[in-house]
């Protein structure tokens, strides 16, 4: 069984740029989770999604958004780019929406803003 | 709020040694409690998965306790190998925050020779 696939793995961007991730879900799973993992602050949640609607979302400006297509699969968006904005993107999948279940994650997009 | 803590920060064993890394949460309202395996520049791997209901899991090598009611969680490694070597993260699924799981600052693990 296949696992979390991310695309691409490594991104350069300009500030002012826009950029599109990509996160293909284990087969069968249908919630998609997205972090972002910076040094300085560790693994923060973004959003998460579930039968093509956002569930819950985390602290993060308008500048981040996503979604979810029918096949479960997600993507990120990101307006704007800032220098911040450089950091290792995971997408985590799960069977269900539920708090209890176990979560898997992809290998990442690395994402560097020049 | 929720907050998870992790102790130490880093931790540089010789190869052989038996190990725990320790993982706080502030709010004993969890769904659950994950540990992760975190190599340079890579994604997450799961090693444990412990419910609310659940005190400890064993996996190979591993094993993870949780004590809801002292906010505590231990990842116990057993004879520790130059492979072990990585971040360990601990999460929690809390029902009172919107995040879908919360992070603690992980543990860097060096086994060597």
């Amino acid at each position: 069984k296949a696992g979390v696939t991310q695309t691409p793995r490594y991104l350069i961007k300009t500030r002012g740029q826009q950029v599109t991730l990509s996160c293909s879900p284990i087969s069968g799973h249908r919630s998609v989770s997205w972090y972002q993992q910076t040094p300085g602050q560790g693994l923060q949640f973004l959003f998460e999604y579930f039968s093509e609607t956002q569930r819950n979302k985390g602290n993060f400006p308008g500048r981040f958004s996503g979604r979810q297509f029918s096949n479960s699969r997600s993507e990120m968006n990101v307006s704007t780019l800032e220098l911040g904005d450089s950091a290792l993107y995971l997408c985590a999948s799960s069977p269900t929406d539920s708090l209890n279940t176990e979560a898997f994650f992809g290998q990442g997009t690395r994402l560097t803003v020049v | 709020k929720q907050e998870v803590t992790q102790i130490p920060a880093a931790l540089s064993v010789p190869e052989g040694e038996n190990l725990v890394l320790n993982c706080s949460f502030t709010d004993s309202a969890i769904y659950n409690l994950q540990w992760f395996r975190q190599d340079p520049g890579k994604g997450l791997t799961s090693l444990l998965l412990i419910q609310s209901s659940q005190r400890e899991q064993t996996s190979g090598r591993l094993n993870a306790s949780l004590d809801k009611s002292s906010g505590r969680s231990t990842l116990y490694i057993a004879a520790s190998q130059p492979g072990d070597s990585a971040t360990y993260l601990c999460a929690v699924g809390s029902p009172y925050n919107t995040d879908k799981l919360i992070f603690g600052t992980g543990t860097r693990l060096q086994v060597f020779p």
